[in-house]
């Protein structure tokens, strides 16, 4: 079965502070992942996908096989980053499933 | 460079009528998904229709079919609607040579009474 998990549904951090929103999957071939993120009034948009291997906004995420996750990390969260933030996977099909979702609150 | 568009933005319907949902893909994009997004969850993946030909579904029953137009727009239909049916639902388009890169619309808020 495919799944998603993003077991926090907030997380809060100050401004500065490193950030980390975790993301686990199940699949049993191999998945494409995605991060979307959706900040307030805004649409849903594309952060980043794995096999880009980018840093957006100073976000990055390795695809971990071994351990079946895919989390999103920044160095030094700034205010501008809190939003909703979604983890997604696509497998061989057209289909995309979608965790949750994590709230991201930056504190000043 | 037009978004993805939706019509209407919100919509209130009673139980056991049918609602058709609208959605313009960006230009240039030939592909469109949609989503049901329920409170507090993430979107859920109903269908995706590519030239015109459902290209793919989730774990959605018969009474939710669609459309896509020669100018790639597209249509959401839900017959008999149940009150599990309120939620956001979400339109993306992508392009086929970038299928899994998807662009959202702002999206249509169906309540069922």
């Amino acid at each position: 079965a495919q799944r998603v998990t993003q077991p926090e549904k907030l997380l809060s951090v100050f401004k500065g502070a490193p950030v980390e929103l975790k993301c686990n999957y199940s699949y049993s071939g191999s998945p494409e992942l995605f991060w979307y993120v959706q900040y307030s009034r805004q649409r849903l948009q594309l952060l980043l996908r794995h096999i880009s291997r980018e840093s957006i906004k100073g976000f990055t995420a390795d695809l971990n096989k071994g351990e079946t996750s895919f989390h999103l990390k920044k160095p030094f969260a700034q205010e501008e980053d809190s939003a909703m933030y979604y983890c997604a996977l696509s497998g061989q099909g057209n289909d995309m499933r979608f965790g949750a979702g994590t709230r991201l609150t930056v504190k000043p | 460079e037009t978004g993805v568009t939706q019509s209407p933005t919100h919509l209130i319907k009673t139980r056991g009528q049918q609602v058709t949902l609208r959605c313009s893909s960006q230009s240039g994009h030939n592909t469109v998904s949609w989503y049901q997004q329920a409170l507090g969850q993430g979107p859920q993946f109903i269908f995706q229709y590519y030239r015109e030909e459902e290209n793919g579904r989730g774990n959605f029953p018969p009474r939710f079919s669609g459309l896509q137009f020669p100018n790639y727009s597209s249509e959401l239909n839900v017959n008999a609607l149940e009150l599990d049916d309120s939620a956001l639902y979400l339109c993306a388009s992508s392009d086929s040579g970038t299928i899994k890169i998807q662009y959202f619309g702002a999206g249509t808020r169906l309540s069922v009474l």
